[in-house]
């Protein structure tokens, strides 16, 4: 299947920095997700969007959906030890109800 | 909160074993999904249903079979297992309708094939 675009592929960060990655696809997307996987874990939702333009925030998270719904991007501000892990985009293209295309994911690595 | 679970975090089988992947969700949800998840081959879908007794194939769907008997449990089955079906298994649930196709994923099966 389809898969999103999704950058970059690794960060090595000092905490307190702040993050930024997003994702791009060839098609519209209907809805746009970001997830957080930590290491033997499943993915956790952290934010979801649903309209274009929509930018929306979880804590230190923040999230938009791209105005030509056609890309996201996710920023970390003030990263921490815990902010470790694999972050990855999904969406809904138009069209393909209930199942959802992963981006590639990007790994975090936050050091002290 | 949405709570999705799966009968078993790690498991050991051996080649031509039948095995069996619960997984149940306590939201009432119409979708339930399950991926295997590979190094360097991210997230791939299996199988999902829309609806009791209902499936349809994903991406991957050779040498899988599902079972949706009950609206919360959604079984993912194995019917030899095989050296390359080692892999992270993960399971998802969502409402169903535009705002509520977010899935949420339990906490994956660790399936090792001997």
């Amino acid at each position: 299947g389809q898969q999103l675009n999704q950058s970059p592929q690794s960060m090595f960060i000092q905490e307190g920095e702040d993050v930024s990655m997003n994702c791009t696809s060839s098609s519209i997307f209907n809805t746009w997700l970001w997830y957080k996987q930590d290491p033997g874990e499943g993915p956790v939702l952290l934010i979801a969007l649903y309209k274009a333009g929509e930018l929306t925030s979880n804590g230190r998270l923040t999230a938009q959906f791209g105005i030509t719904r056609k890309d996201s991007f996710l920023n970390i501000s003030a990263s921490i030890p815990s902010d470790v892990g694999i972050y990855f985009c999904a969406g809904h293209p138009t069209g393909t109800a209930s199942k959802l295309t992963f981006g590639t994911g990007t790994r975090l690595q936050v050091t002290l | 909160d949405v709570k999705v679970t799966q009968s078993s975090r790690y498991l050991v089988k051996r080649t031509g074993e039948k095995v069996f992947l619960e997984c149940v969700q306590d939201m009432d949800h119409e979708n339930m999904f399950w991926y295997r998840q590979d190094p360097g081959l991210g997230l791939r879908l299996i199988y999902f249903s829309y609806d009791v007794k209902m499936k349809e194939k994903g991406d991957i769907p050779e040498g899988y079979s599902v079972s949706r008997e009950k609206k919360e449990r959604f079984s993912l089955i194995l019917e030899s297992a095989s050296t390359n079906q080692t892999s992270m298994y993960l399971c998802a649930s969502s409402q169903g309708g535009l705002r509520q196709e977010t899935q949420y994923f339990g906490p994956g099966t660790r399936l090792l094939v001997l």
